[in-house]
């Protein structure tokens, strides 16, 4: 089984705090993405990563930044949290190519900003 | 430009009764179709996904969907359901040659005893 693991489940942070969420993901797949929900909102796609060192801009980047150093490991990093980036984050991957790969998705962060 | 719209937000239904949760969809391309759940504090798991071929698509849990190339709908579908159902439902596609999906609002499907 496919599994993408997210480091924090929940986590406070102050206003201003610069703010990490880790994901990990085990099946060797190039994709990586970050994705925001919030009620009414569905999903919304921050960043993605198609390789190593490789990140596009999702609908909503701003106050956002990723890193991806290795292959299994997708960092999503809020610079200067914010009151309206609280909110649930959900990491996910997929296998490369257009074939309608099944996206797998992790267990999710929530974050709350203060 | 592509969109996803799911009409109901919130579906409320008797236990052992059928549903459908509505999804449409508008792409300039050609795209695939996924359902997704999210059961309470937990990520998404995928449910049933339309590639090619057959139009209508069996997924787990006993739920299914048809997509509707002319009306371009893939509303999913259980003939009866369990209060272990009770979840939110995201529809998504995938543009052909894209990597990443695009969700509609989700529909909080509610069973009740």
């Amino acid at each position: 089984d496919v599994k993408v693991t997210q480091s924090s489940r929940y986590l406070v942070k102050r206003t201003g705090e610069k703010v990490f969420l880790e994901c990990v993901q085990d099946m060797d797949h190039e994709n990586m993405f970050w994705y925001r929900q919030d009620p009414g909102l569905g999903l919304r796609l921050i960043y993605f990563s198609y390789d190593v060192k490789m990140k596009e801009k999702g609908d909503i980047p701003e106050g956002y930044s990723v890193s991806r150093e290795k292959k299994e490991r997708f960092s999503l990093i809020l610079e200067s949290a914010s009151t309206n980036q609280t909110s649930m984050y959900l990491c996910a991957s997929s296998d490369t190519g257009n074939r309608g790969n099944t996206i797998y998705f992790g267990e999710g962060s929530w974050l709350t900003v203060v | 430009a592509q969109s996803v719209t799911q009409l109901d937000s919130q579906v409320p239904v008797f236990e052992e009764a059928p549903v459908e949760l509505r999804c449409n969809y508008s792409s300039s391309v050609s795209v695939y179709l996924f359902w997704y759940v999210q059961y309470p504090n937990q990520g998404l798991q995928l449910l049933l996904k339309y590639l090619s071929g057959s139009t209508l698509v069996k997924g787990i849990n006993g739920f299914e969907a048809e997509f509707n190339k002319s009306q371009t709908s893939f509303h999913l579908r259980k003939p009866s359901v369990h209060i272990s159902d009770t979840a939110e439902y995201f529809c998504a596609v995938l543009q052909t040659g894209a990597n990443n999906l695009f969700f509609g609002t989700g529909t909080r499907l509610t069973v009740i005893p």
